[in-house]
């Protein structure tokens, strides 16, 4: 079965700085690959997702990823980040093989004004 | 668009009783359903993967006949938590998938309390 890494539990970064976010999956077939966020007392939202296609996608409030076969990574980028990006964080993947899809355990992130 | 609604958001029940959960796609048709476990401070667990019209495929270690899940149309599924007990409390989350390799959309969860 397919499976996803989420390497930090915790990122801290300053506002106005770049975060990242890092995610690395395991398929035996071609991925699906999304991430999702989670505000305290909210449900997981979508960001953006990977399917085929430009390596780099672009997704809701300003954050990107860009996938990497050869690295099997699929890391959460945005150049400049808000102290409303402080969520936790879920990289997930699906593949194209199997129906089902898994979860990363998450990544805490932080954005310090 | 891509709503999906979980009823009940809270619910408590007796130990040894049974609780349903219903999950319903608002506004699309979700050829697949999905049911997660998340305990405090911790990701999602798979319990189970429906598809509409054919049994679930449950994750090892999940017990099918305890947590039954009916995925009788394109835009409902249930779970059902059946003789509960304490160990069962947890917060249960539902998601929905148009297709294959499409993204899925999240209910708000249902925070189940087993006395």
């Amino acid at each position: 079965a397919q499976s996803v890494a989420q390497p930090e539990d915790q990122v801290n970064v300053a506002e106005g700085n770049p975060l990242t976010v890092k995610c690395t999956y395991s398929v035996s077939g071609n991925p699906y690959l999304f991430w999702y966020v989670q505000y305290p007392n909210r449900g997981l939202q979508f960001l953006l997702k990977y399917i085929t296609g430009d390596n780099l996608v672009k997704g809701s409030y300003g954050f990107e990823a860009e996938f990497n076969k050869s690295q099997t990574s699929f890391h959460l980028k945005k150049p400049s980040a808000l102290v409303s990006d402080s969520a936790l964080y879920f990289c997930a993947v699906r593949d194209e093989g199997n129906n089902d899809m898994r979860f990363g355990a998450g990544t805490r992130l932080t954005v310090k004004p | 668009g891509a709503v999906v609604s979980q009823h009940p958001s809270r619910v408590i029940c007796k130990s040894g009783t049974s609780v349903k959960i219903e999950c319903r796609s608002l506004d699309f048709q979700a050829t697949t359903m999905f049911w997660y476990r998340q305990f405090p401070k911790q990701s999602l667990m798979l319990m189970a993967t429906s598809n509409e019209g054919s049994k679930a495929t449950y994750e090892q270690g999940v017990e099918k006949d305890k947590f039954l899940i009916n995925h009788a149309s394109l835009t409902l599924s249930t779970l059902t938590v059946t003789s509960a007990h304490p160990e069962d409390s947890s917060f249960y989350i539902c998601s929905a998938s148009r297709t294959k390799n499409t993204e899925a959309f999240f209910g708000q969860g249902t925070r189940l309390t087993v006395v």
